[in-house]
């Protein structure tokens, strides 16, 4: 089976702290992705990146980077932190169309 | 661009009843197409995909067929329980020939409450 794995379930912090999230796959897939859940706006995506060293815009990029120097592991950067970024955040991999899903982290920012 | 629409929840049922939760899309290739659910707490899992028209999806009990002449991927289940109670989200998945990452486009998502 496919595993995803994020750092943190549950995060807090500070406006204005830089952030890190940090997702780990063990399938050696070629892109993983990073999306942002808020109700009643689906999932949208941030960034992606589909090698190491790699990484495409997505819809909202604005206010997050990201980092991919090993093929297993995809981070998210919020370089400071704001509370319209308080929101459920998940990370998948995947191979052609298919993506595969983390247990997401819910982050809220004070 | 490519779009999802799905039907707006929460859909509320009676365990053991039909369930059918629409989705239709907006494509300029041929996409495949997903069905993913959220349990609550919990990330995305994968539930079916289909990845051709007239191709049908299924697991767990659930089943949607891939209409190109709807644009239709409608999620159903003859016999729902308390358990399937859940976020289901259908998406597609841009096709790209360039060799490039596909992306996923989602719907809203739709809220099935099953009630014992």
């Amino acid at each position: 089976d496919v595993k995803v794995t994020q750092s943190s379930r549950y995060l807090v912090k500070r406006t204005g702290e830089k952030v890190f999230l940090e997702c780990v796959q063990d399938m050696d897939h070629e892109n993983m992705f990073w999306y942002r859940q808020d109700p009643g706006l689906g999932l949208r995506l941030i960034y992606f990146s589909y090698d190491v060293k790699m990484k495409e815009k997505g819809d909202i990029p604005e206010g997050y980077s990201v980092s991919r120097e090993k093929k297993e592991r995809f981070s998210l950067i919020l370089e400071s932190a704001s509370t319209n970024q308080t929101s459920m955040y998940l990370c998948a991999s995947g191979e052609r169309d298919t993506q595969y899903f983390g247990p997401g982290t819910r982050l809220t920012v004070l | 661009g490519d779009s999802v629409t799905q039907m707006e929840g929460p859909v509320t049922l009676s365990e053991e009843a039909f369930l059918t939760i629409n989705c239709t899309y907006t494509a300029t290739g041929y996409p495949s197409l997903f069905w993913y659910v959220q349990y609550p707490g919990e990330g995305l899992q994968l539930l079916l995909k289909a990845t051709k028209a007239d191709d049908k999806g299924s697991n767990k009990g659930f089943e949607a067929t891939y209409r190109k002449e709807t644009t239709s991927f409608h999620l159903e289940k003859g016999s729902v329980q308390v358990s399937d109670s859940a976020v289901y989200f259908c998406a597609l998945s841009e096709r790209n020939y360039g060799g490039a990452t596909n992306k996923l486009i989602f719907g809203t998502g739709t809220l099935l409450a099953v009630q014992p």
